[in-house]
């Protein structure tokens, strides 16, 4: 089966930075995704980890340990448009599996 | 442009009518997905096809049936059967590396 956990809520303010974690346990397992959704629409691909360590991309970031099952996304210089839902997915084989989701509101 | 097109955006339902949700998409990606999402939660595998007349059974499959008869189009049926049909519904597709590209969505209401 498909397990990935993830903080229901983060709140944070304008500038600053937030980690959101995600652990997963999936029989298999090929690469994990972060995605961003802002409320009502589609996800929009954020990054994707296949190796262990750290990936950058602007101002987020997000990190994968293989071996303890555990990524995180960083965002940094945090600005309001950055309020909205992130989903830690993992992929195994054709397949994504979503956590639930971590909802990061901004304040100004 | 190249892209995905779900439609209708809002879709409502009378309980007990069988409801077909379109998804197209002109990336000649040949795989394709559908998901559905609740409030406050992530999105879950209903069905998903690799080819073309293809298709398997995802994590929450009952009471939705598909078709793939053309590389283009994953349309999802969602029958009397399913429980709780309510929900905001996401088609994907996906080409030869890891990326999936999502459509809009389609929110069905069924009253």
């Amino acid at each position: 089966g498909q397990n990935i956990d993830q903080p229901t809520e983060m709140t944070a303010t304008e500038g600053a930075i937030v980690q959101i974690n995600c652990t997963y346990q999936t029989s298999g397992f090929n690469g994990l995704f972060w995605y961003q959704q802002h409320a009502g629409e589609a996800p929009t691909f954020l990054s994707y980890n296949v190796l262990d360590g750290l990936e950058e991309k602007g101002r987020f970031s997000s990190f994968l340990s293989r071996s303890k099952g555990y990524s995180y996304l960083l965002l940094k210089e945090l600005q309001m448009k950055d309020s909205a839902s992130y989903l830690c997915a993992a992929f195994n084989d054709y397949k994504l599996s979503f956590g639930a989701g971590t909802t990061v509101t901004v304040r100004a | 442009d190249g892209g995905i097109t779900q439609s209708p955006k809002y879709l409502f339902r009378k309980e007990g009518q069988n409801v077909t949700l379109s998804c197209e998409q002109n990336l000649n990606h040949d795989a394709m997905y559908w998901y559905r999402q609740d409030p406050g939660q992530g999105l879950r595998l209903i069905y998903y096809s690799q080819i073309v007349n293809d298709f398997q059974k995802g994590d929450i499959a009952e009471g939705y049936s598909v078709s793939r008869e053309k590389k283009e189009s994953f349309p999802l049926t969602v029958t009397s059967a399913q429980k709780n049909p309510t929900a905001f519904y996401l088609c994907a597709s996906k080409d030869r590396t890891y990326e999936q590209y999502f459509g809009p969505g389609t929110r069905l209401t069924v009253t």
